[in-house]
């Protein structure tokens, strides 16, 4: 069955270092994927897009990449700072339907 | 302009009773979805709309459960008989449109049951 997979574990950055935070897939082959930032207590909001023929997106401090031979998607957070402290989730739409996947989420704290 | 917005945004309810949940979707969006997001667990897909219609149920954990839409804008997640085990975050979303990578999904705040 299809899957994702997030590190589960939390991620602890200092202040100012990039934060990756990785997506891995099977079973699947995505047109595209999506990364939604959630804080405790509340819903998902939408960050970053990526299609399949992308490799790469930027939005501001942060970057998608999307390597689809390896099945994963690397999230980037530049110059980090405590307010980027939330879990980030990513997201596949399953093949043939408008249904997304969701992976557990990885909680990221950016230390002062 | 306003946003997702669900109620209630706690319910404590026995076990075996029936519960509602209502999310109310940003104006104008046709499309519109249901998680289930348990502690530690990722977003669980329950079902979508387009519109007032649903259509694949599948993803509705047991016949217990139910949606609807009505005018294209309210919706109302119902449990009968919950259980212990229904105890989560719902959380409803709604975009523009189903339309896959063009349209992005707007959630609300996410209503938390707790079965006892």
């Amino acid at each position: 069955s299809q899957k994702i997979e997030q590190n589960s574990e939390a991620l602890n950055i200092q202040e100012g270092k990039t934060a990756t935070l990785t997506c891995n897939y099977t079973n699947y082959s995505p047109a595209y994927l999506q990364w939604y930032r959630q804080d405790p207590g509340r819903g998902p909001v939408f960050l970053l897009l990526i299609r399949e023929n992308e490799k790469e997106k930027r939005k501001e401090r942060l970057k998608v990449t999307f390597d689809t031979t390896l099945k994963q998607s690397l999230f980037h957070i530049t110059a980090s700072q405590p307010a980027d402290s939330a879990t980030y989730l990513c997201a596949l739409p399953t093949s043939g339907t408008y249904k997304y996947i969701f992976g557990t989420g990885t909680r990221l704290k950016v230390l002062a | 302009g306003a946003g997702v917005s669900q109620s209630p945004s706690n319910k404590v309810t026995e076990k075996g009773k029936d519960v509602e949940l209502r999310c109310d979707p940003i104006s104008g969006h046709t499309a519109l979805y249901w998680y289930r997001q348990s502690l530690g667990q990722g977003l669980e897909f329950l079902i979508y709309f387009q519109g007032n219609s649903a259509p694949d149920k599948s993803g509705l954990p047991s016949d217990r459960f139910s949606a609807e839409r009505t005018g294209g804008s309210v919706s109302t997640l119902t449990i009968q008989r919950t259980q212990q085990e229904d105890s989560a975050v719902y959380l409803c979303a709604s975009s523009l449109a189903l339309g896959g990578s063009r349209y992005e999904q707007y959630f609300g705040p996410g209503t938390r049951l707790t079965v006892t």
